[in-house]
C-alpha cells in the first residue's frame, strides 16, 4: 500500500463544476504540499499547509491531521484547470516529500 | 526574480553515455532536492543536498549516479553509463531551510536514452 494515496485516478467534468481531489496519507507528517504538474511542463506548487484550511482564488485545500486526509478544490472549473494534480507529504526529518500518483484532471468547454 | 532554473529542458543520449543535469536554486535558498518521474509513474524522492553536503542519498541508485552542490554554481545529478531505464524526467526543487518551507520546483529535464 502507498504511503500516499489519491482518489480518484482520473476525473472529466464539465466547465464550471465544483471539483474535489482527496488525497489519504499513513505516515506522520510536518507538512502536506498540493502539487499542479500540467502536460510536458513543469510542476507548480499550489499550496503547503499543516492544518485548516488554505484559499488563493479559485483553489481550496483543507487537511484533517487526526484523519490523515486533505481535499483539494477547485470552484467554477475551468478547461486551463486541466492538469495532474499531486498531493506529497514532508515527512519531518529533512523534509523528504513523498508523492501520491496524481489525479489527472480533465475539464470539458 | 527566477525561480528554480534547470537545464538543460531536453537531453537526449546514447546508451553508455553520461548524462550531466544542471539546477540552480532560487536566490539565497541553501537547500536542493532532487526527484525522478518515471513514465506513468509518481515522483520519487533521490537526494537532498545543501551546499557542500549531501545529506541523504536514500532514493539514489548506488551505481551509476552522483550528485553535487558545490560552493559554487549549480547542483549537478550526473548519471554515467546510462541506460534505457534512465530515461525520465529529473525535477529539481529548493528551498530556504529544511523543515517548514515550501519547495520550489523547476520544469524539469527530460532525459531520453537512445
Amino acid at each position: 500500500k502507498n504511503e500516499v494515496e489519491q482518489s480518484p485516478q482520473n476525473l472529466t467534468a464539465q466547465e464550471g463544476e465544483f471539483i474535489t481531489i482527496n488525497c489519504s496519507y499513513s505516515v506522520g507528517i510536518s507538512a502536506l504540499h498540493w502539487l499542479q504538474q500540467h502536460p510536458g511542463g513543469g510542476i507548480v506548487s499550489l499550496f503547503m499547509l499543516s492544518s485548516g484550511k488554505k484559499k488563493h482564488g479559485r483553489l481550496i485545500a483543507t487537511i484533517n491531521i487526526q484523519e490523515k486526509h486533505s481535499s483539494l478544490h477547485i470552484t467554477a472549473s475551468h478547461p486551463r484547470d486541466s492538469a495532474v494534480y499531486i498531493c506529497a507529504v514532508g515527512t519531518g526529518r529533512d523534509d523528504k516529500i513523498i508523492f501520491g500518483k496524481g489525479t489527472r484532471l480533465h475539464i470539458l468547454p | 526574480n527566477a525561480g528554480v532554473m534547470q537545464n538543460p529542458r531536453h537531453l537526449v543520449r546514447r546508451r553508455g553515455q553520461e548524462a550531466r543535469l544542471r539546477c540552480s536554486p532560487m536566490k539565497g535558498h541553501s537547500h536542493v532536492y532532487w526527484y525522478r518521474q518515471l513514465p506513468e509513474e509518481g515522483l520519487k524522492f533521490m537526494v537532498y543536498l545543501q551546499k557542500e553536503n549531501i545529506i541523504d542519498e536514500s532514493g539514489m541508485p548506488k551505481e551509476r549516479f552522483s550528485a553535487e552542490f558545490p560552493k559554487e554554481g549549480p547542483s549537478i545529478l550526473r548519471i554515467q553509463q546510462v541506460v534505457r531505464g534512465d530515461s525520465a524526467a529529473y525535477f529539481c526543487a529548493s528551498s530556504l531551510a529544511s523543515v517548514g518551507q515550501p519547495q520550489h520546483f523547476g520544469d524539469g529535464t527530460r532525459l531520453s536514452i537512445l
